[in-house]
């Protein structure tokens, strides 16, 4: 049984372009989360989906970013027209239920560098 | 809303030493607590989670925790480390009522063992 799957590992964009960060759940997962580390910091909560729908966006920033989660297909996290502070790491973890006690499991990451 | 704050930022210890990481967090409310492991360039590991019951809660790699409620503090102990117990390890807390899915994180700490 695959564990969270994330793709790229290593993403280097220029500022204006696009990103599309990838991350495929555990098998039988049906939750998705999305969390960025910044340098020096923890891990901070951005989005959590379930199957096309966005349950919580709270921690999404008003612009540029966006993400899905289709019937079909890895949940995709969008940030448009990067800039130098979206470099960071992002984590994608996953759940079969949506309830905090179980403890996620989270991909390896995908570390953006915005030149 | 949950903040986490680990009270050392790098922890420098001696192969076969015991180890303890400081964790503390502010929460009006119940909460599930956590603990997570990231080696180099990988994502996060659960290393063990508190719950309910017990205070004293045991976790993979030889690690265990214990939640003392009083003092709003979850520290992780080790009694004899490996050279491959170097890792970044971080604390982490959700609210038991309601949103239990979010975790606050905090910044981290470094721990290098040397031979």
């Amino acid at each position: 049984n695959a564990g969270v799957m994330q793709n790229p590992r290593h993403l280097v964009r220029r500022r204006g372009q696009e990103a599309r960060l990838r991350c495929s759940p555990m098998k039988g997962h049906s939750h998705v989360y999305w969390y960025r580390q910044l340098p020096e910091e923890g891990l901070k909560f951005m989005v959590y989906l379930q199957k096309e729908n966005i349950i919580d966006e709270s921690g999404m920033p008003k612009e540029r970013f966006s993400a899905e989660f289709p019937k079909e297909g890895p949940s995709i996290l969008r940030i448009q027209q990067v800039v130098r502070g979206d470099s960071a790491a992002y984590f994608c973890a996953s759940s079969p239920r949506p309830t905090g006690d179980y403890g996620y499991t989270f991909g390896s990451g995908t570390r953006l560098t915005v030149v | 809303a949950q903040s986490v704050t680990q009270l050392d930022s790098q922890v420098p210890v001696f192969e076969e030493a015991p180890v303890e990481l400081r964790c503390n967090y502010s929460s009006s409310v119940s909460v599930y607590l956590f603990w997570y492991v990231q080696y180099p360039n990988q994502g996060l590991q659960l290393l063990l989670k508190y719950l309910s019951g017990s205070t004293l809660v045991k976790g993979i790699n030889g690690f265990e925790a214990e939640f003392n409620k009083s003092q709003t503090s979850f520290h992780l102990r080790k009694p004899s480390v490996h050279i491959s117990d170097t890792a970044e390890y971080f604390c982490a807390v959700s609210d038991k009522n309601s949103n239990d899915y979010k975790l606050s994180f905090g910044a981290g700490t470094t721990v290098t063992v040397r031979a």
